[in-house]
């Protein structure tokens, strides 16, 4: 199966709420990345934290990391109708550094 | 500077026909990898190419194949086409392909196989 898994699968919220997307995965790692999709276009890197770090903030985004859960969750404060799209996690083993393992995605709705 | 271009954008093809896709990566880049993208499955990896080498390869019959030339472009093939491989085809690039920094997606080529 594929090493990252994200909850929920669907999320629906109003403008201005926070959306929290979570991520678990199965090997070490080293580093987790998130990643957005608008309507089967490209996929949009957003963040990257590495396996040593716990937090990291971008604008709107905070990413935490707990290696010991393997697990990662994606923030998105103040949310605006632009950022309804699908949120992938994507992970790099430490095993094996060119092979980007992507979980199945958090589909987003941001309601104006 | 110019992002991942994939071309062609939209395909379709006839079940037992060859295609052909083709991904340029960004200017310095030397890794691309590509993927597959389907409802039911996912975003799935295909391979990967450094400096004209395939580095990686994922869980794909041998009718996927690629390869990349000394400019760092990148083509994927597949050959006798089936129902099942429609999808949405995603190449990335990157500077080293370790994941340190990201990876900068193209549009896709969406193949639609009839």
């Amino acid at each position: 199966s594929q090493q990252g898994e994200e909850d929920p699968q669907a999320l629906s919220i109003q403008e201005g709420e926070n959306a929290t997307m979570n991520c678990s995965y199965k090997t070490s790692i080293n580093n987790l990345q998130w990643y957005r999709q608008n309507s089967g276009r490209g996929l949009v890197h957003l963040i990257l934290i590495r396996s040593n770090e716990r937090e990291k903030h971008s604008g709107r985004l905070r990413v935490t990391l707990d290696t010991s859960k393997k697990s990662s969750s994606l923030l998105i404060t103040a949310s605006r109708a632009a950022d309804t799209a699908s949120y992938f996690c994507a992970t790099v083993a430490k095993t094996s550094y060119d092979k980007v393992i992507f979980g199945p995605g958090t589909s987003l709705s941001v309601i104006p | 500077k110019a992002g991942v271009t994939q071309t062609p954008r939209y395909l379709i093809k006839t079940r037992g026909q060859q295609v052909t896709l083709s991904c340029s990566p960004i200017s310095g880049h030397r890794s691309v990898s590509w993927y597959q993208q389907t409802p039911g499955q996912g975003l799935q990896f295909l391979f990967e190419y450094f400096s004209e080498t395939q580095r990686n390869k994922g869980n794909f019959p041998g009718r996927f194949s690629g390869r990349q030339f000394s400019n760092s472009r990148s083509e994927m093939n597949v050959s006798t086409l089936e129902l099942g491989d429609s999808a949405l085809y995603l190449c990335a690039s990157s500077y080293s392909g370790q994941g340190e920094n990201g990876y900068t997606f193209g549009s896709g080529t969406r193949l639609t196989v009839v």
